[in-house]
């Protein structure tokens, strides 16, 4: 069956950089995109953008364009997402996700907790 | 950019139905899709397609879309059913995916 399964925890300094990982299974890696998802505490979703697997061609949100790194291995069908320059705010469970036949998202990776603080 | 909007709370008894709308421009045009949330859970998706539940999704969990409101109906709501809710739609015009900004549907 399919399978995200992502980083552990990570606390960080302001400042600072953090990459999660988000390892794939149960389906050809490079034949899908991955897209990253924020939730803020006790807030919603908040669609960060998402990556090809195929052409490792990211496509960002407006928002978190310049900050954010999203890159795709598909030899180990593992998708990344770099986050540069932490400020508190960024203090948020990332999930990784895989659409499904048309624009839903069936699939889902546990999320990780990135925590900011000094 | 695309906005979708859903009230932030609704109520229920339970046995009782609950709807959870989700208002955009022209959303009738767009395929919609619902998350439930648990605290603590990643999003499971409960519709797609505007109306089609996944396979394993109760059928008290239905979808309809037109003119400006889509809609998820929980019928006969459980304690269970507590949760947030999500809609999303792809915005074709950016390339992008948004969400709303979420229900918390609460059984009372």
């Amino acid at each position: 069956q399919i399978q995200l399964v992502q980083s552990g925890p990570e606390v960080k300094e302001p400042g600072a950089s953090v990459k999660v990982s988000c390892k794939a299974s149960g389906y050809r890696f490079s034949n899908y995109g991955m897209t990253w998802v924020r939730q803020a505490p006790g807030q919603g979703l908040e669609w960060m953008g998402w990556i090809s697997a195929y052409t490792a061609i990211a496509k960002y949100a407006q928002k978190f364009q310049g900050g954010v790194t999203m890159t795709a291995d598909s030899s180990t069908s593992t998708a990344y997402l770099e986050l540069r320059s932490l400020r508190f705010d960024d203090t948020a469970v990332y999930y990784c996700a895989r659409l499904g036949s048309n624009y839903a998202y069936p699939y889902w990776g546990q999320g990780t907790l990135v925590t900011v603080s000094s | 950019s695309y906005v979708l909007t859903q009230p932030p709370s609704v109520s229920v008894a339970p046995g009782q139905t609950a709807r959870i709308t989700c208002g955009g421009n022209d959303i009738g045009s767009k395929s919609v899709y619902w998350y439930q949330q648990k605290p603590g859970q990643a999003p499971v998706l409960v519709v797609y397609d505007d109306t089609i539940r996944p396979s394993g999704i109760p059928e008290r969990f239905s979808g309809s879309n037109s003119g400006i409101t889509a809609t998820l109906t929980v019928s006969r709501v459980e304690a269970g059913d507590e949760a947030d809710y999500y809609c999303q739609v792809w915005d074709s015009s950016t390339d992008h995916v948004v969400f709303g900004g979420g229900t918390k549907l609460t059984v009372l």
